[in-house]
């Protein structure tokens, strides 16, 4: 049974572009939710997409969008990438079970 | 103020001996649930150990245990026998509220345990 899938694994960019990450839930969630871990830091959570609708969001800017897929895998797009944004991008999913399965994260670089 | 707090930025600590991780956390919701997750250097986070805020009796899994004081708000993590794959960084995270599981977590700072031979 695989479990959260996160690509790429390491992705380098600079300031203004723009960035998407991909993220696959175990199999048998339906819900996706994005955290942002900055270096020496805890995650912070940006959102959460379930039935293909964003149900929660945290304190991140519109830069920061997603997007869940009739098949529950998930996007994570950030526009105009700014230095701050550099962090590893986790992804996890859950169903109705109180417990959050995570990936094994994106290593975003902005330069 | 801070929802979850972890005072212990670092700790050491040798093989085979229990380890206690602290965390505090501040709510005013009746309903809510703590969590523990390790993060070994590779960065996914491992979940460990969940507790209720109903649940009447202190989570234990395995070699894991929450020490869960309500009206200190408090909820430790216990790690017995402690080895030296448990060396990574812990972190506590709150769920707020009655989401079925599936409401943003807000975490700690972590701490960063180095299990010494």
């Amino acid at each position: 049974d695989a479990g959260v899938t996160q690509s790429p694994t390491h992705l380098i960019k600079t300031r203004g572009q723009q960035v998407t990450l991909r993220c696959s839930p175990k199999s048998g969630h339906d819900t996706v939710s994005w955290y942002q871990q900055a270096l020496g830091q805890g995650p912070q959570f940006i959102f959460q997409y379930y039935e293909e609708e964003e149900r929660q969001r945290g304190n991140f800017p519109d830069r920061f969008s997603g997007h869940q897929f009739p098949n529950y895998s998930s996007e994570l797009n950030v526009n105009a990438l700014l230095l701050g944004d550099s962090a590893l991008y986790l992804c996890a999913s859950s169903s109705l079970a109180a417990r959050l399965y995570f990936g094994p994260g994106t290593r975003l670089t902005v330069l | 103020a801070q929802k979850i707090t972890q005072t212990q930025p670092g700790m050491f600590v040798q093989e085979k001996e229990a380890v206690t991780l602290d965390c505090t956390y501040d709510t005013s919701d009746q309903s809510y649930g703590l969590f523990w997750y390790k993060q070994p250097s590779s960065g996914e986070m491992i979940f460990l150990i969940y507790q209720g805020s109903y649940d009447e009796q202190n989570a234990t899994e395995g070699r894991y245990s929450l020490n869960f004081q309500k009206a200190r708000k408090s909820a430790n993590l216990v790690i017995s026998a402690s080895q030296l794959g448990d060396s990574a960084m812990y972190f506590c995270a709150m769920r707020e509220g009655m989401g079925g599981g599936a409401d943003g977590l807000t975490f700690g700072k972590g701490t960063h345990l180095i299990i010494q031979p």
